[in-house]
Parts: structure tokens; C-alpha cells; sequence
């Protein structure tokens, strides 16, 4: 099986902060990689798709890059409706795996 | 707009079944890959498994092989997770996303499995 391996596994920042998560791979996946984020009692949202691409309304503060073991979601700048937990998911092969999550709160 | 309403869900003793639905609606449910994720309470997210469009082929995660069975009817817009055998540790909130990569999400149905 891939692991997917995420950091930070928690992060503290402030509104207007540029933050970055990074998910590695144990093996290469090439792009097939999601990113999606996640609000208490809520289901996931797919963020970015193919591991840099955008999905539809997005705001465009989101943007993901990387590919082969290593990827990266970064937001240029945060806004108060940005903290949750963030997940990736790599559908390169079987069994599908998800990173175990960052949880992004406020400083 | 893009709607997946999962249902089915509820408390069910070690051992017994439960059979889970998703109601999908706002796209051509025929010509997507159907996937079912879970989230134990308070865990992270886990891939479960998932088919084709046609039905033609499913892929499962190791823990829930020989248990459980996802299947789909076209007809009725419908994707399904029929789970036989239910432990413990399969006590989570069930999702039934669109594609294989799981693009859009329903809301979820909690699953508890406990005596």
C-alpha cells in the first residue's frame, strides 16, 4: 500500500498567514493526488485535483503543486473561514490512502 | 448542482448487516466512478472502496474485503454498500462521493456498531 505521509499534523497561524502542508508519498504517484478540507460535522470538500489544478469555485488563494512522492497545499493568505483540517488523497493505485490531516487553528 | 444523499445508517449489534444507499442527483450518474469513504469519530478519513461505471469493476480496502459489497443500479440513480459481518471498529460516519477521486461529497450516515 502507498503511505501517505502529511505535515504538519496540526499548525497555529493567523489570519493573513501564508502556510503550507506538504504530503509525501512512499512510493510515486505521478500527479494523481487531491487535496480536501474538512469544518467540524461537515463532510470534505475536494479543494485541488490532479495536484495542482483548482476545483471550481475555489478561491484562488488555494493552490497545490508537486509530483512523483512530494506535494505541497499552500493558501497565500489566510482568511477565518480557512481554519480545518486539510487531507490528501492519492488515487494513483489501490487501496486508495489519505494523508492523516492537518489541523490548521488560530493563533 | 451535483447531490449525493446517503441513507441506511443506524445502530446494528456485532456481527449483524446494514445495507447503506446514496441518492445521487444533478449529473450523469452513469458515467461516473462511485466511491464510499469513512471517518471513525474523531479519526481521519479512509478510502472503502469503489466501482466502475458500468459496475464492472469494484476495489475494496483489505479491512472490509469478503464483507462488504458496493454496488450500483443506473435505472435509479442509486450507489450502494451492503456490509455483512459488522465489528466494532467499522462504527464511523459513511460517505458516497462522485468519482474516483472523490470530487464531490454527500453529507454522510453514521454507522454504529456496538451491542
Amino acid at each position: 500500500d502507498i503511505q501517505m505521509t502529511q505535515s504538519p499534523s496540526s499548525l497555529s497561524a493567523s489570519v493573513g498567514d501564508r502556510v503550507t502542508i506538504t504530503c509525501r508519498a512512499s512510493q510515486g504517484i505521478r500527479n494523481d493526488l487531491g487535496w480536501y478540507q474538512q469544518k467540524p460535522g461537515k463532510a470534505p470538500k475536494r479543494l485541488i485535483y490532479v495536484a495542482s489544478s483548482l476545483q471550481s469555485g475555489v478561491p484562488s488563494r488555494f493552490s497545490g503543486s508537486g509530483s512523483g512522492t512530494e506535494f505541497t497545499l499552500t493558501i497565500s493568505s489566510l482568511q477565518p473561514e480557512d481554519f480545518a483540517t486539510y487531507y490528501c488523497l492519492q488515487h494513483n493505485s489501490y487501496p486508495y490512502t489519505f494523508g492523516q490531516g492537518t489541523k490548521l487553528e488560530m493563533k | 448542482e451535483v447531490r449525493l444523499v446517503e441513507s441506511g445508517g443506524g445502530l446494528v449489534q456485532p456481527g449483524g448487516p446494514l445495507r447503506l444507499s446514496c441518492a445521487a442527483s444533478g449529473f450523469a450518474f452513469s458515467s461516473y466512478w462511485m466511491s464510499w469513504v469513512r471517518q471513525a469519530p474523531g479519526k481521519g478519513l479512509e478510502w472503502v472502496a469503489n466501482i466502475k461505471e458500468d459496475g464492472s469493476e469494484k476495489y475494496y480496502v483489505e479491512s472490509v474485503k469478503g464483507r462488504f459489497t458496493i454496488s450500483r443500479d443506473n435505472a435509479k440513480n442509486s450507489l450502494y454498500l451492503q456490509m455483512d459481518s459488522l465489528r466494532a471498529e467499522d462504527t464511523a460516519v459513511y460517505y458516497c462521493a462522485r468519482g474516483s477521486a472523490a470530487a464531490y461529497w454527500g453529507q454522510g450516515t453514521l454507522v454504529t456498531v456496538s451491542s
